[in-house]
């Protein structure tokens, strides 16, 4: 298995309060990625990065930001969480540099704002 | 706009049978990627299996194997001698070679009865 941890595994926040979430891979992927598991959505993208400082935006974007100032840290912030921001959300990472294209997922981090 | 559809929400299969997952995809790209990814209750998303669109040989890892026909844009998953372990959501995911997002379908829900 991949080395990629998230942390918190669980965290319950009020509405309004900004909230970071933690991604941490020790597997030296240039890739990361930040999704979110809702019921009767799948997974969905909503930042990725591809290398130190270097971001963009992915399908659902709104209300987030991020930042990575490490090869193995990447940080998504919840500026002012918002109820429809309680979700499941996973950190991914991948080297197509190195031809690996396949995305490997971290454990997951529920969300609840009140 | 690249989209997955998994049309079964659930299924169920007996103990040591064998079990089709059934997935269909729309592209308009040539080059791209497949997976099968499997979520138990853990929450932890594994990959099961990867195609890679160019190659026409179906993919297999031990007793589970993929029927890809490109031409048709289906993409399902065989899992053989079926194990009550087997049991959790898979979701099938699309992976352009032109793009980083993982586009995911809705997932299909394996029950594994002994």
């Amino acid at each position: 298995d991949a080395g990629i941890t998230q942390s918190p595994r669980h965290k319950v926040t009020e509405t309004g309060t900004p909230v970071t979430l933690r991604c941490h891979q020790t597997e030296n992927h240039r890739y990361m990625y930040w999704y979110r598991q809702d019921p009767g959505h799948g997974l969905r993208l909503i930042h990725y990065s591809y290398g130190v400082k270097d971001t963009d935006k992915g399908e659902v974007s709104d209300g987030y930001s991020v930042s990575r100032s490490k090869t193995e840290d990447f940080l998504l912030t919840l500026e002012s969480a918002t109820s429809s921001q309680t979700s499941v959300y996973f950190c991914a990472i991948s080297d197509p540099d190195r031809h690996t294209d396949t995305q490997y997922f971290g454990p997951g981090t529920r969300l609840t704002v009140l | 706009a690249q989209t997955v559809t998994q049309s079964q929400p659930e299924m169920s299969v007996q103990e040591a049978e064998t079990v089709t997952l059934s997935c269909t995809y729309d592209t308009s790209e040539s080059d791209y990627y497949l997976f099968w990814y499997k979520q138990p209750p853990s929450r932890q998303m594994i990959l099961v299996i990867r195609q890679e669109a160019y190659k026409q040989q179906n993919a297999t890892e031990n007793r589970f194997s993929v029927n890809f026909q490109k031409a048709a844009k289906s993409f399902s998953l065989k899992i053989s001698d079926s194990q009550l372990g087997d049991a959790a959501m898979y979701f099938c995911a699309l992976l352009s070679n032109s793009g980083y997002a993982l586009n995911f379908g809705k997932g299909t829900s394996l029950l594994v009865t002994p």
